[in-house]
């Protein structure tokens, strides 16, 4: 999965709960994204971080935030404010958030809330 | 929303034979890309053709833009089993900073 990990893997949330989902690269990227795919969807942008220290909102940020500390993590936080969050979470870096590049996957988090 | 829309969304094809997809999206971009999702999976890179350029080839696949139609398409050649996945197109933003996804073509290849 191209030098990304997400941990964990599957994750069960009980409402009103707050949940961190871990998102880690070794590629030295300095782009980092954060999607949400539900089923039979295309993936909609959570947070996007260009460079350490800065981040933006996708198209989909309420009830998220995120934080970007250190180059190489990029952790995403799914607040109770999140009306609906069970879906399957993946994180993403390219080299540069700015031009051409290919994205760079992790393997995903599937969150449930029970 | 400068989402893309894949066309069809679900696709099954014989094992051997070729399978065509095609995207369609709404403003001007800079490049765009194809990737691959395996059931449960993250995403795959597959290609990118740039705006300026028309058709682009990587071993099996073959990938064509036109931007006058605001469109692109991908073939797969020979298919087989094994390329069971969805395909998702990804077009730039204007400023260059975002992806966005289109909804996606799910392929079965039948052994």
């Amino acid at each position: 999965d191209g030098g990304i990990t997400q941990s964990p893997k599957y994750l069960f949330r009980k409402e009103g709960q707050n949940v961190t989902l871990s998102c880690e690269q070794n590629l030295n990227h300095d782009a980092m994204y954060w999607y949400r795919q539900d089923p039979g969807q295309g993936l909609r942008l959570i947070y996007y971080s260009q460079i350490v220290n800065d981040f933006q909102k996708g198209d989909i940020a309420e009830g998220y935030s995120v934080s970007r500390e250190k180059k190489e993590s990029f952790p995403l936080t799914v607040t109770s404010a999140q009306k609906n969050p069970t879906a399957f979470y993946l994180c993403a870096s390219s080299i540069t958030g700015l031009g051409v590049g290919e994205q760079f996957f992790g393997p995903g988090t599937r969150l449930t809330v029970l | 929303s400068q989402q893309g829309e894949e066309d069809p969304q679900a696709l099954s094809i014989q094992e051997g034979e070729n399978a065509t997809m095609n995207c369609s999206y709404k403003t001007s971009i800079n490049n765009l890309q194809w990737y691959r999702q395996n059931s449960g999976r993250g995403l795959v890179h597959l290609i990118l053709i740039r705006s300026n350029e028309r058709e682009k080839h990587s071993g099996r696949l073959r990938v064509t833009l036109d931007t006058s139609k605001k469109s692109s398409s991908l073939l797969i050649t020979a298919s087989r089993a094994a390329d069971t996945a969805s395909y998702f197109c990804a077009t730039d933003s204007r400023t260059g900073n975002q992806f966005y996804f289109g909804t996606g073509t799910s392929l079965t290849v039948i052994p």
